[in-house]
C-alpha cells in the first residue's frame, strides 16, 4: 500500500537522551515535513524538505535535527537540547503541483520519563 | 509569516449545520486547506481552496475570500462521528517553499 509510515508509534525518552523518529514514504513525493502537536493545540512546523539533501527550519526547529539523504526518508532527531519534547509528532509529504495536498503519517507519541 | 485564527470550540446538535470560520494574515498565499482530526489520530484532508468562492464536497463545503483573508468550513447534516477538531491551514508559495501553517484548530462537539 502507498503511504507514509512513522515509527515507533510510542516512544519513551529519558531526560538527556537523543531519540530519532522515523518517517518513510513510498508516494514518490518530493516535499516532506515534520510537525509537532501539543494536547489541544494546532500543528507547529519543525523542519521541512523540498528535495533530497536539502531542508529548512520551520517555526520551532530549536532542539531538533533532520536529514534527507533519500527521497523516501526524512528522520527527525529530538536532541537533549529540546527541553519540553513530550508531544505528538506528525510527518507529512506532498507531491508536485500547486493543488497537491499534504498527507500525514499516523504520528508518533513521545514521552519524557 | 502567517497568522491564522479560528475559534477554539463549537457545539452543535446532530442533524444541524455548523460553520467554522478561519481568518488569516499572510506574507504569501498559495492555497487554504481544511483538515479533520479525531483525537489521537493524524489529520485527514477535507478541502482545498485557492480561488475565491465555494467548494462543495458532499456534506462539507469550504469558502474562500482572498481579499478578506477569510475562509469557512460548513458542515451540514451533522453526525456524531463529525465530533473532531477541524484545522485551517494556509500554504505559502514561492521562496517560502510551500510551507503549510496551521491554525490552532476548532474542536466541534456534536450532541444528540
Amino acid at each position: 500500500d502507498g503511504g507514509i509510515t512513522q515509527s515507533p508509534k510510542y516512544l519513551f525518552r529519558k531526560e538527556g537522551q537523543n531519540v530519532t523518529l522515523s518517517c518513510e514514504q513510498n508516494l514518490n513525493h518530493d516535499a516532506m515535513y515534520w510537525y509537532r502537536q501539543d494536547p489541544g493545540q494546532g500543528l507547529r512546523l519543525i523542519y521541512y524538505s523540498q528535495i533530497v539533501n536539502d531542508f529548512q527550519k520551520g517555526d520551532i526547529a530549536e532542539g531538533y535535527s533532520v536529514s534527507r539523504e533519500k527521497k523516501e526518508s526524512f528522520p527527525l532527531t529530538v536532541t537533549s537540547a529540546q527541553k519540553n519534547p513530550t508531544a505528538f509528532y506528525l510527518c507529512a509529504s506532498r507531491g508536485q503541483g500547486s493543488g497537491n495536498t499534504i498527507y500525514f503519517g499516523e504520528g508518533s507519541w513521545l514521552t519524557v520519563v | 509569516g502567517q497568522n491564522i485564527d479560528q475559534p477554539t470550540e463549537m457545539t452543535a446538535t446532530e442533524g444541524a449545520i455548523v460553520q467554522i470560520n478561519c481568518t488569516y494574515q499572510t506574507s504569501g498565499f498559495n492555497g487554504l486547506f481544511w483538515y479533520q482530526q479525531h483525537a489521537g489520530e493524524a489529520p485527514t484532508f477535507l478541502s482545498y481552496n485557492v480561488l475565491d468562492g465555494l467548494e462543495e464536497k458532499g456534506r462539507f463545503s469550504s469558502f474562500l475570500s482572498r481579499s478578506k483573508g477569510y475562509s469557512y468550513l460548513l458542515l451540514k447534516e451533522l453526525q456524531m462521528k463529525d465530533s473532531a477538531s477541524y484545522l485551517c491551514a494556509v500554504r505559502d508559495g514561492g521562496a517560502a517553499g510551500n510551507k503549510l501553517t496551521f491554525g490552532g484548530g476548532t474542536r466541534v462537539l456534536v450532541k444528540p
